[in-house]
């Protein structure tokens, strides 16, 4: 089965950074399209980014746009989501998912999510 | 911007069909996902490419797309059927609708 682990949630204040990293196991990391889903306390779901399965390419939500920034590291299995001018408003589990055929297709499967809490 | 609209809520008796609507403009021509997630846990892909079924997943749910709505049907509810339901598509970005909750009562 695909695994999928996320790491890196925290509390931080405003206007902080935090990292969020994803360990992907059991399929081939590197043929595959991922993606970064965020969910506020008693919300729904919203995308936040998306990355190719190279890397070459990379797509934002609106509301994080020039403050979030997606990667991955094809050689360690990791997807990250590096996050600055952190807001209120950013609090939420944040979710990995693996995305088919490419970063416009469904989500097939998702990781357990890690949660970020910005707060004063 | 494209849209997604989903009731917040369906109720249902065991045993009978609860049929959850999503709708966006042309939403027909666009491939549909659906996602099962109960509190606590993550989201379940339980139908992918409008009416596909992943492994796994029971044939009691079924979906369909046409004109502007989109419909994910469970035929036979079951109590551990309850849980928040979330419509997908894609149009220039990945947009999720707002979740409908299904009770079953």
């Amino acid at each position: 089965d695909v695994q999928l682990l996320e790491s890196g949630g925290d509390l931080v204040q405003p206007g902080g950074s935090l990292r969020l990293s994803c360990a992907a196991s059991e399929f081939t990391f590197q043929y595959y399209a991922m993606t970064w889903v965020r969910q506020a306390p008693g919300k729904g779901l919203e995308w936040v980014s998306s990355i190719t399965d190279n890397g070459g390419s990379t797509y934002y939500a609106d509301s994080v746009k020039g403050r979030f920034t997606i990667s991955r590291d094809n050689s360690r299995n990791t997807l990250h989501l590096q996050m600055t001018s952190l807001r209120a408003e950013d609090s939420a589990v944040y979710f990995c998912a693996r995305v088919i055929p490419d970063w416009s297709g469904y989500h097939s499967s998702w990781g357990r999510g890690t949660l970020v809490t910005v707060s004063s | 911007s494209f849209d997604l609209t989903q009731a917040p809520s369906v109720s249902v008796s065991p045993g009978q069909t609860a049929s959850i609507t999503c709708s966006g403009h042309n939403l027909g021509y666009k491939y549909v996902s659906w996602y099962q997630q109960k509190p606590g846990q993550s989201p379940v892909l339980v139908i992918y490419q409008n009416t596909r079924r992943p492994s796994g997943i029971p044939e009691r749910f079924s979906g369909s797309n046409s004109g502007n709505t989109a419909t994910l049907t469970i035929t036979g509810t079951q109590a551990i059927d309850e849980a928040d339901y979330y419509c997908q598509a894609w149009d220039a970005k990945t947009v999720f609708g707002g979740g409908t909750r299904v009770t079953v009562l």
